[in-house]
């Protein structure tokens, strides 16, 4: 079965400054990886994917992602973080077959202060 | 840009009743998901549906749950007999492919009382 684990629940960081978010999954083969953010009482949106390919991957609002395979990790950085970025963000890990389903992981309520 | 749409945004209902909650995919879309999240919780999958069938579905779709596709457009979720625990935000995904991205609607938050 398939898994996603986010260990912080939540990140308080500087406007401006560096910003990285943890997402280690469980997958029995070459997964698909996301990054979804969730703005209060909205929908997901995309950020971006790891389907194959070049293991740094860039999404939207400046955000880049690398996937760690020996570590089993996909984690989610962006170097100045701005205060539009204060969201709850949500790795996802999806299945090569069957239905597709995505499995998420708990979340990373990220806090920006001025 | 093509969206996924749901409707309605807020429901509000008695526990015991029937709700039926609507999503219309973007429009060259084949693959349909329902997604829930329980107030502080993580996105939980519901079930998928592909060329008119389930393909895969979760613990949680019980007998309780049903979904369509009634007219070719709109892809609809059904909660039969809704008890508090139903109380969650319900997201509608769609996809063009299999490896291809899940685009998600805005959600409907049911609300059971």
């Amino acid at each position: 079965a398939q898994s996603v684990t986010q260990p912080d629940i939540h990140i308080t960081v500087s406007e401006g400054a560096s910003l990285e978010l943890r997402c280690n999954y469980s997958y029995g083969a070459t997964p698909y990886l996301f990054w979804y953010v969730q703005s209060p009482g909205q929908g997901l949106q995309l950020l971006l994917k790891y389907f194959s390919g070049d293991t740094l991957v860039q999404g939207i609002k400046g955000f880049e992602a690398e996937f760690k395979r020996s570590q089993s990790s996909f984690n989610l950085r962006k170097p100045s973080v701005h205060w539009s970025d204060a969201a709850e963000y949500f790795c996802a890990v999806g299945a090569q077959a069957a239905g597709n389903k995505l499995t998420f992981g708990g979340g990373t309520r990220v806090l920006v202060k001025p | 840009e093509p969206e996924v749409t749901q409707t309605p945004s807020h429901q509000v209902t008695q526990m015991g009743q029937e709700v039926i909650l609507r999503c219309v995919p973007i429009s060259n879309h084949l693959y349909f998901y329902w997604y829930r999240q329980i107030l502080g919780q993580k996105v939980e999958f519901l079930v998928s549906f592909y060329n008119n069938e389930i393909s895969e579905k979760s613990e949680i779709f019980d007998d309780q749950f049903s979904v369509e596709r009634p007219d070719g457009s709109n892809f609809t979720l059904k909660i039969r007999s809704t008890k508090l625990e139903d109380s969650a935000m319900y997201f509608c995904a769609t996809r063009i492919g299999i490896a291809d991205t899940q685009y998600f609607g805005p959600g409907t938050r049911l609300t059971v009382l």
